[in-house]
């Protein structure tokens, strides 16, 4: 069974700067994809960057960037310029042989004015 | 375009009674899931349909949970006897995905949360 963890229940950041978010996972696949979404308050979750576990390059979209580690089962988000509308929840999760979405317990992220 | 829909949003039960959720998915996705998200947790799976075969069910999903997709297209969830435990927000998502193999990415609807009083 796949297992998402990450460690940072809750985390902040003033805007325009950077945050990091943690995220670790364990599995046995040799395929798979793994996700961050973002769920704002009261709003519906969003993908906000994917990462396919074969592609070495680490994944890229706009403000928003990944540190994937595979041999060490790592998954970081990195959150550049933050802005006040970036202030969510926001899940790591997995994903091997198109099924289930496995999720992280998630990180609260608050970016301060 | 419209994406994933839900409904209800809210539905508010007495413990013991039947509810049903419906879904309607994204149209040209074959895959359609349900999720079960209690408050400050990330969501936890419950089931997925391949256009209107059921594949997967997790272990949350007890005998007083059922889930169809008749036609291959929107889905519904009931809960029979509901229990305050049942009190969550339910998640709906599609994908489009070939027969096997990883999704690109899972859309997901607003949920409809429900509270079992």
């Amino acid at each position: 069974a796949q297992t998402v963890t990450q460690s940072q229940p809750e985390m902040s950041v003033q805007e325009a700067e950077t945050v990091t978010l943690s995220c670790t996972y364990d599995t046995s696949e040799s395929n798979y994809y793994l996700f961050w979404y973002k769920q704002p308050p009261s709003r519906q979750m969003i993908l906000v960057i994917r990462q396919e576990a074969y592609k070495q390059q680490n994944a890229t979209e706009n403000r928003f960037s990944v540190n994937f580690q595979k041999a060490a089962k790592s998954f970081s988000l990195k959150i550049s310029d933050s802005q006040l509308g970036d202030t969510a929840m926001y899940f790591c999760a997995f994903e091997a042989s198109g099924s289930r979405l496995t999720f992280g317990e998630g990180t609260q992220l608050t970016v301060n004015p | 375009d419209t994406g994933v829909s839900q409904d209800p949003r809210h539905k508010i039960t007495k413990r013991g009674q039947n509810v049903t959720f419906r879904c309607d998915p994204i149209s040209e996705h074959n895959r359609l899931y349900w999720y079960r998200q209690t408050l400050g947790q990330g969501p936890e799976f419950l089931t997925y349909f391949q256009n209107e075969a059921q594949l997967e069910k997790s272990r949350l999903l007890s005998d007083r949970f059922s889930a169809e997709r008749p036609k291959g297209s929107f889905s519904t969830l009931e809960i029979q006897r509901t229990e305050q435990g049942d009190s969550a927000m339910y998640l709906c998502a599609s994908s489009f995905a070939e027969t096997s193999g990883p999704n690109n990415e899972q859309f997901f609807g607003p949920g409809t949360r429900l509270t079992v009083l």
